[in-house]
Formats: C-alpha cells, sequence, structure tokens
C-alpha cells in the first residue's frame, strides 16, 4: 500500500529537549516535504527537498532542521524546541513538485512545555 | 503578495443537498492549483489538480472549476454524503518550478442528517 508514514503520532517534551519526527514514504517519490498546521494560520512549509540530499527552507523554517540522505526518509530534526513550536506536523511527498498528486502521512501532534 | 483566499469559512448543509466551496487566488505566476480533503486529525487527502489550461476536473461527486482570468477556483459537491464532513483546503503553486506553495485557511464544511 502506498503511504507516507510518520513517527510518532503524538509527543509531549520539555523545552530545549532535542527531538526527531521521523517521515518515510514508500513511493520512490523525488519530492518529499515538511508542514505545521495551527488553528487560523492553516498550513504552511517548513523545508522540502527535491531528491536525496538537496533540501531548501519553506515560509517557516526557523528552529527546524532537516536531512535527506536516503530516497524515502525525511526526518525533521528540532535542536531546541521551544513551546511556539508547538503545533500539528505533516510530512507529505510526491513524485515530483509539479503537477502529480502529494499524499499525506497521518500527522505527529506536538507539544513543547 | 501572493495569497489564496476561501469562502465562506464554514458551512452547514444537510444530507443529500450539493454544495459550493470558493477560492480565490492572488499568486503569480500560476503553476497549478490544487483542492485537497482533511479530516480532522489527519492529513489531507488530494481531491484534485488544475493546471493553466484546464478549467474543470472531477473526482467522483467532486468537481472543480478553474478561471485563470479571474483568478477563481470552486470546488462543487454533489449529492453530499455524512462523510464529506471535512475541510476543504485550496492550494496555490507559483513560480515556474512552482517553488512557492500558498494555502488557503480552508472552509471547515459540516453535513447534517
Amino acid at each position: 500500500e502506498a503511504q507516507v508514514t510518520q513517527n510518532p503520532r503524538y509527543l509531549i517534551t520539555v523545552t530545549g529537549k532535542k527531538l526527531t519526527v521521523t517521515c518515510s514514504q514508500n513511493m520512490n517519490h523525488e519530492y518529499m516535504s515538511w508542514y505545521r498546521q495551527d488553528p487560523g494560520l492553516g498550513l504552511r512549509q517548513i523545508y522540502y527537498s527535491m531528491n536525496v540530499e538537496v533540501t531548501d527552507k519553506g515560509d517557516v523554517p526557523e528552529g527546524y532542521k532537516v536531512s535527506r540522505k536516503e530516497k524515502r526518509n525525511f526526518p525533521l530534526i528540532l535542536e531546541s524546541p521551544s513551546p511556539n513550536q508547538t503545533s500539528l506536523y505533516f510530512c507529505a511527498s510526491s513524485a515530483d513538485r509539479y503537477n502529480t498528486e502529494a499524499f499525506f502521512g497521518q500527522g505527529t501532534r506536538l507539544t513543547v512545555v | 503578495k501572493n495569497q489564496v483566499e476561501q469562502s465562506p469559512q464554514s458551512l452547514i448543509i444537510l444530507e443529500g443537498k450539493n454544495c459550493t466551496l470558493q477560492c480565490n487566488y492572488t499568486v503569480s505566476p500560476f503553476s497549478n492549483l490544487r483542492w485537497y480533503k482533511q479530516d480532522t486529525g489527519r492529513g489531507p487527502v488530494s481531491l484534485t489538480i488544475m493546471t493553466f489550461s484546464e478549467n474543470t476536473k472531477s473526482n467522483g461527486r467532486y468537481t472543480a472549476t478553474l478561471d485563470a482570468d479571474t483568478k477563481q477556483s470552486s470546488l462543487h459537491i454533489t449529492a453530499s454524503q455524512l462523510s464529506d464532513s471535512a475541510s476543504y483546503i485550496c492550494v496555490v503553486s507559483a513560480g515556474s518550478s512552482a517553488s512557492k506553495i500558498i494555502f488557503g485557511s480552508g472552509t471547515r464544511l459540516s453535513i447534517r442528517p
């Protein structure tokens, strides 16, 4: 089954404690991206990757890092989480960034206290 | 400024009725427009993707239209079902390489029995 898998689904952590949210896709997609969704603000892109070892900033990259060492994986790293990073996070993948369907993961709800 | 505005913010209709959701955008240069359905707490699911040259596209009971001249799109839902209750998000990509992705804030649709 074609899917994008995020882990964990839920996470509560403390300010400053480094964490990683994993994202994996099984569709051999080149394009992957991370979004955060906040009430009243909708979805905003954090980072994206056009292919292995190619990443770029989206609209709200501050406080986040990503890596793309393998085509299937695109982890999101919070080196020093802060309460304003409490949000619902989604990973997505598509064959390319142009006119192909994007598949989203099931989401990770992160709370930073 | 690139913007995507959706209306109405929320809508309640009776099961079996039709409805139309609106999306207006001020994005240039236009690359493509997508409609997504997002159930509460889940990742968005792609409904349609339209490029500049397409002015209508259907996916079952969902029909999207695009008027590139007036920069307007609509999503029409026919014979609504309880499972159509969700948020519907309009997303516009801009730039020759679709490098900019702008999300609308969504329309929250509730179907009543």
